[in-house]
C-alpha cells in the first residue's frame, strides 16, 4: 500500500529557482527518505532524516520533517538541467521492527529548464 | 566497485511462460528487495530478504517466487500465474546494521509480454 503521497505531482522549474517537494505520510514512522530516478534507471538514496529530526542538508538539498503534520518537504536550491529527474520519497515504518521495508510515494517528477 | 547488478535490461516474455531476472550485489548486505515499477508510479514491494534461506511476502507477491541461496543472490521468478507481469522491476539491497545509507537499487529490468 502507499504511505507517501507527493505533491506536485509535476514541477517545471527554470535553472537557477529552487525546487520544493512535499510528500505526506499516513502511520507513524521510523525515518523517511528522499530518493531521485533518472528516467528508465533505478533509484539513488539522496538523504534521510529521522523521526526526532526536524531538518537537515546536504549539499545543495535540504529536507524537514513534521512529525506531527506527517509531512515533509524536499528543497533543491539553484537548481541545474541535470537535477531534472523523478524524486520519491519512502518511509519506514515504526511497526516494520528489524525489516526497515521501505513504502514509496508516486514521486514528483521534476523538469528543469535551461 | 561495490554494487548491485540486474539483468537482463530488457526481458520478453510469452504468454504462460515463466521468466527469471537476476539480481546480485557485492556490498555484503544482509537485506535484499524486489520492487515492481508501473508508468508514472511509486514502487511497491514484491518480495524481500533479510538472510539466507529465508523471504517474505510484500503486498503484490501473487505470481511471483524468489530464493535466497546466497548472500549476494535474489533472483525473482516471473511466473504464468501473473496476469499482468509488463512493468519495470527493481532490485535493491541494504545494510541490516545501519539505515543511514539507505537502500542501494539496481538499475532495473524492464519486462515486456509479447
Amino acid at each position: 500500500s502507499q504511505q507517501g503521497e507527493e505533491d506536485p505531482q509535476a514541477l517545471s522549474i527554470q535553472e537557477g529557482e529552487n525546487a520544493t517537494m512535499n510528500c505526506s505520510y499516513k502511520t507513524s514512522i521510523n525515518n523517511l527518505q528522499w530518493y531521485r530516478q533518472n528516467s528508465g534507471r533505478g533509484l539513488v538514496h539522496l538523504i534521510l532524516i529521522r523521526s526526532n529530526e526536524r531538518e537537515k542538508h546536504s549539499g545543495r538539498l535540504r529536507v524537514t520533517l513534521d512529525t506531527s503534520k506527517k509531512s515533509s518537504s524536499l528543497l533543491i536550491t539553484a537548481s541545474r538541467a541535470a537535477d531534472t529527474a523523478s524524486y520519491f520519497c519512502a518511509t519506514v515504518q515504526i511497526s516494520s521492527g528489524s525489516a526497515r521495508q521501505l513504502t514509496f510515494g508516486s514521486g514528483t517528477q521534476l523538469t528543469v529548464l535551461p | 566497485d561495490g554494487g548491485i547488478t540486474q539483468s537482463p535490461k530488457y526481458l520478453f516474455r510469452k504468454e504462460g511462460q515463466n521468466v527469471t531476472l537476476s539480481c546480485e550485489q557485492n556490498l555484503n548486505h544482509d537485506a535484499m528487495y524486489w520492487y515492481r515499477q508501473d508508468p508514472g508510479q511509486g514502487l511497491r514491494l514484491i518480495y524481500y530478504s533479510q538472510i539466507v534461506n529465508d523471504f517474505q511476502k510484500g503486498d503484490i507477491a501473487e505470481g511471483y517466487s524468489v530464493s535466497r541461496e546466497k548472500k549476494e543472490s535474489f533472483p525473482l521468478t516471473v511466473t504464468s500465474a501473473q496476469k499482468n507481469p509488463t512493468a519495470f522491476y527493481l532490485c535493491a539491497s541494504s545494510s541490516t546494521l545501519t539505515d543511514r545509507d539507505g537502500y542501494t537499487f539496481g538499475s532495473g529490468t524492464r519486462l515486456t509480454v509479447v
